[in-house]
């Protein structure tokens, strides 16, 4: 059975702090990663999506990386706002099921002005 | 707005009643996903559609639960008998092809007294 983990599970930063957050998978067979972003009460907005056979995807100030070998993706945000502030999910997408995604718990992130 | 929209967005009912989502995805969108959220957790998957058929079901998806995608475009996520760990946010998500961006919908809060 695959697992994701995050880590930390909540991070709180000054304004304008760059920082990194963890996922880790058990599969390294996996289709592809994503990214997303929930906010209280809300659904998923995904931010990146990261195909098997590539190492990282930008988007603005969003970059996430992906290294299969060891079951690791990290999202960098540079320079981190208080409209940033949300919860951050990654998800593996495997083999079965259409790709199914399986999800870590996230980590909330809360930006302080 | 991702252009998945689920209804109704809040439901709140006594236990033993029946309750049914729906989701209407994006037009041209031929997969189709639900998920289940709990406070404080990643969503976990629950079914798949390709099109109209069902392929693939967790066993997080008791007898009580049932879907369904007629014609491929509209799906329904019906639960009877419910029971308050029934309560959660039940999410549809849905991408065409394999491999792409997977979008969710807003989500439709259950609540189970």
């Amino acid at each position: 059975k695959q697992e994701v983990t995050q880590i930390p599970a909540a991070l709180s930063v000054p304004e304008g702090e760059n920082l990194v957050l963890n996922c880790s998978f058990t599969d390294s067979a996996i289709y592809n990663l994503q990214w997303f972003r929930q906010d209280p009460g809300k659904g998923l907005t995904s931010l990146l999506l990261i195909q098997s056979s590539q190492r990282e995807q930008t988007s603005g100030r969003l970059n996430a990386s992906l290294d299969k070998s060891s079951g690791r993706s990290t999202l960098y945000i540079a320079a981190s706002q208080p409209g940033d502030s949300a919860t951050y999910l990654c998800a593996e997408g495997g083999w079965r099921a259409g790709n199914m995604l399986t999800f870590g718990g996230g980590t909330r992130l809360m930006v302080k002005p | 707005d991702t252009g998945v929209s689920q209804n109704p967005r809040h439901k709140i009912t006594k236990r033993g009643q029946n309750v049914t989502f729906r989701c209407d995805p994006i037009s041209e969108h031929n997969r189709l996903y639900w998920y289940r959220q709990t406070l404080g957790q990643g969503p976990e998957f629950l079914t798949y559609f390709q099109n109209e058929a069902q392929l693939e079901k967790s066993r997080l998806l008791s007898d009580r639960f049932s879907a369904e995608r007629p014609k491929g475009s509209f799906s329904t996520l019906e639960i009877q008998r419910t029971e308050q760990g029934d309560s959660a946010m039940y999410l549809c998500a849905t991408t065409w092809g394999s491999g792409n961006t997977i979008y969710f919908g807003e989500g439709s809060w259950l609540t189970v007294v």
